[in-house]
């Protein structure tokens, strides 16, 4: 298995534009995370899904951020519009429930919004 | 909602010493704590984990203790080498499948 497939890797943006995200999870797998990482907060959960059903969006920092999962095999997270402050990775993580709580990640989108 | 603190920050060891990082939690339903290790410009990646009803776990150099009446659980690295050298992130779950992370140490094995 190829694991947790992101693209693009990197994404440099002017603000005020829309970005999209894109996520392949592992084959199987039946939970996708979305994750950010700054330096001064560190990994901070976004979203999450189950068998492609969103159950906590508690960690969208706000309306300019949406994500979709539509289908077991790709999800999005799209901001719109973007702002300097979004700047960040941008990781993606899958696990199945059959096989206890083990997040993979994937390598991660580095955006940089101008 | 659990809330995690990791400590140190910054931790600088000398190879072939060992090194331990501390973190603690709020939420006394946590059951699950993994360890992750995230190299420069590299994906995190578990390396060990313990659930609350084991109070150690070992993997060859690397050990994580549980103390649940204190909500505190630790990694031990012994005999640290050079590749040990990473930003190693604590977690621990809120409900089964959600993890809430700490902030980080980032370890520094001198050579």
């Amino acid at each position: 298995d190829a694991g947790v497939i992101q693209s693009p890797r990197h994404e440099v943006t002017e603000m005020g534009q829309e970005v999209t995200l894109r996520c392949k999870p592992i084959s199987g797998h039946d939970y996708l995370f979305w994750y950010r990482q700054t330096m001064m907060r560190g990994l901070e959960l976004l979203i999450y899904f189950n068998n492609n059903v969103p159950i906590d969006d508690s960690g969208m920092p706000e309306d300019r951020f949406s994500a979709k999962m539509p289908n077991a095999s790709f999800s999005t997270l799209k901001i719109q519009p973007s702002e300097p402050r979004d700047s960040a990775v941008y990781f993606c993580a899958s696990s199945f429930a059959g096989t206890g709580n083990e997040q993979f990640f994937g390598p991660g989108t580095r955006l940089t919004v101008l | 909602g659990e809330n995690v603190e990791q400590h140190p920050s910054t931790l600088s060891v000398q190879e072939g010493d060992s090194a331990v990082i501390k973190c603690t939690y709020s939420d006394s339903a946590s059951n699950y704590f993994p360890w992750y290790k995230q190299e420069l410009g590299k994906r995190p990646q578990l390396i060990i984990d313990i659930r609350s009803n084991v109070g150690e776990k070992k993997d060859q150099r690397i050990a994580v203790t549980l103390n649940k009446t204190a909500k505190h659980f630790s990694l031990h690295i012994t005999e640290t080498q050079p590749e040990d050298s990473a930003v190693y992130f604590c977690a621990a779950s809120e409900g089964t499948y959600k993890y809430i992370f700490g902030t980080g140490t980032r370890l520094k094995v001198l050579a």
